[in-house]
């Protein structure tokens, strides 16, 4: 079975400085994407980025960046320039393309505060 | 921009009572899921749903739970004889299906259940 792991509880960025929250997963699959939503307080689940596992690119959408690792079943996600609006909730997802259901499987999240 | 709507937002049973959540997917998604996410823990897969049937569910998914979409639009999640343990955020998604190009997840705002 697929498992995704966020092995920081908490990670604390100055405004204006950059954030590396960390994922991990395990998977046999060769074929999934992989996401990074927010949950801010009002626990909406907002998209930040997704990768495409056949792709070698790292995505990229503004200030917020991954690092994927395929080999080594990494999928970190950088943020620049940190904002306060960007403290939340920060969860990794799997998504697998072989069983035909496309679920999502979540990390325990990471929740990120940004210092004024 | 389409995006998924659930009513209500905030739903309070006393425990034993059925409780019906409402979801209203994407117009012409194909995929539709329910996730449940006990408060300060992570977002789980409860059950996937396709072709006007349950393609996945999960372990959580037992037989007090059910979904159906009963006139095209709405997706309903119905807990027959509600827990304490069941008091949790219930997200709905929807996802399109095809073209399966970023496998993305369309979350709805969420529907707070609190079991007394």
């Amino acid at each position: 079975a697929q498992t995704v792991t966020q092995s920081q509880p908490e990670m604390s960025v100055q405004e204006a400085e950059t954030v590396t929250l960390s994922c991990t997963y395990d998977t046999s699959e060769s074929d999934y994407y992989l996401f990074w939503y927010k949950q801010p307080p009002s626990r909406q689940m907002i998209l930040v980025i997704r990768q495409e596992a056949y792709k070698q690119q790292n995505a990229t959408e503004n200030r917020f960046s991954v690092n994927f690792q395929k080999a080594a079943k990494s999928f970190s996600l950088k943020i620049s320039d940190s904002q306060l609006g960007d403290a939340a909730m920060y969860f990794c997802a799997y998504s697998g393309r072989t069983s035909g259901t496309y679920k999502y499987i979540f990390g325990t999240g990471t929740r990120l505060k940004v210092l004024a | 921009e389409p995006e998924v709507t659930q009513t209500p937002s905030h739903q309070v049973t006393q425990m034993g009572q059925e409780v019906i959540l409402r979801c209203v997917p994407i117009s012409n998604h194909l995929y539709f899921y329910w996730y449940r996410q006990i408060l300060g823990q992570k977002v789980e897969f409860l059950v996937s749903f396709y072709n006007n049937e349950i393609s996945e569910k999960s372990e959580i998914f037992d037989d007090q739970f059910s979904v159906e979409r009963p006139d095209g639009s709405n997706f309903t999640l119905k807990i027959r004889s509600t827990k304490l343990e069941d008091s949790a955020m219930y997200f709905c998604a929807s996802l399109a299906g095809t073209p399966l190009i970023y496998n993305e997840q369309f979350f709805g705002p969420g529907t707070r259940l609190t079991v007394l």
